[in-house]
């Protein structure tokens, strides 16, 4: 069964301090897996796409990794505005469908 | 460029009335999405329109929900009756036909009581 979990649910970070969040994955193959940023009460707001392991993207503090099983989403020197929800979808090779995590709560303290 | 539009923001019912949602994707984007998302967790597919054609709707409680895309840009999504357990964010997410990126638009929130 496909299936995408995320790690931790949680994470409370002082400004400054880097941290790592993770999101593995369990598919037949793999079309296209995806990093959204979410604000309360927004709608997701699209970060990456990585279709192959060993490829990495880059954007401002983000960087976002991606292995045969997993993805990580490092955040470098994280500033109170990086405070959001992180999700993270897989879309399988085989049919149409995309799978989202439950999602990281990330709270940065000034 | 214009996001994708939703309305209403918000809305509540009773159950077993019914509920119609609206949304207006990104101009020229030609795959639209439809995604429930209940507190605490992730989104999840209820049904992908190319253009005007259904792509996937095999998570979608045929029973009681209902969706069309008109000419292939807007979309409404309908529940009748509505249940307690239909309580979410109902949210509308756009994409170009040639890559999978999704735009996402504010959602609205349906409660039923």
């Amino acid at each position: 069964e496909d299936q995408v979990t995320q790690s931790p649910e949680a994470l409370r970070l002082q400004e400054g301090e880097s941290s790592s969040l993770n999101c593995s994955y369990t598919v037949s193959g793999l079309r296209g897996l995806f990093w959204y940023r979410q604000d309360p009460g927004k709608g997701p707001e699209f970060l990456f796409t990585l279709y192959s392991a060993g490829e990495e993207k880059e954007k401002e503090r983000l960087k976002a990794t991606l292995t045969k099983k997993e993805s990580f989403l490092h955040i470098t020197a994280p500033k109170p505005e990086d405070s959001a929800t992180y999700l993270c979808a897989v879309q399988p090779n085989t049919g149409n469908q995309f799978y989202f995590g439950t999602g990281t709560s990330l709270t940065v303290i000034p | 460029e214009a996001g994708v539009a939703q309305s209403p923001r918000y809305k509540i019912i009773e159950k077993r009335q019914s509920v119609a949602f609206w949304c207006n994707p990104i101009s020229g984007h030609a795959t639209l999405y439809w995604y429930q998302q209940i507190l605490g967790q992730g989104p999840k597919l209820l049904i992908q329109f190319q253009n005007n054609g259904v792509v996937d709707d095999s998570q979608l409680p045929k029973d009681r929900f209902s969706a069309e895309r008109l000419k292939g840009v807007d979309s409404t999504l309908k529940i009748q009756p509505a249940k307690l357990e239909d309580s979410a964010v109902y949210l509308c997410a756009s994409s170009r036909q040639d890559v999978y990126e999704q735009y996402f638009g504010p959602g609205t929130r349906l409660t039923v009581t």
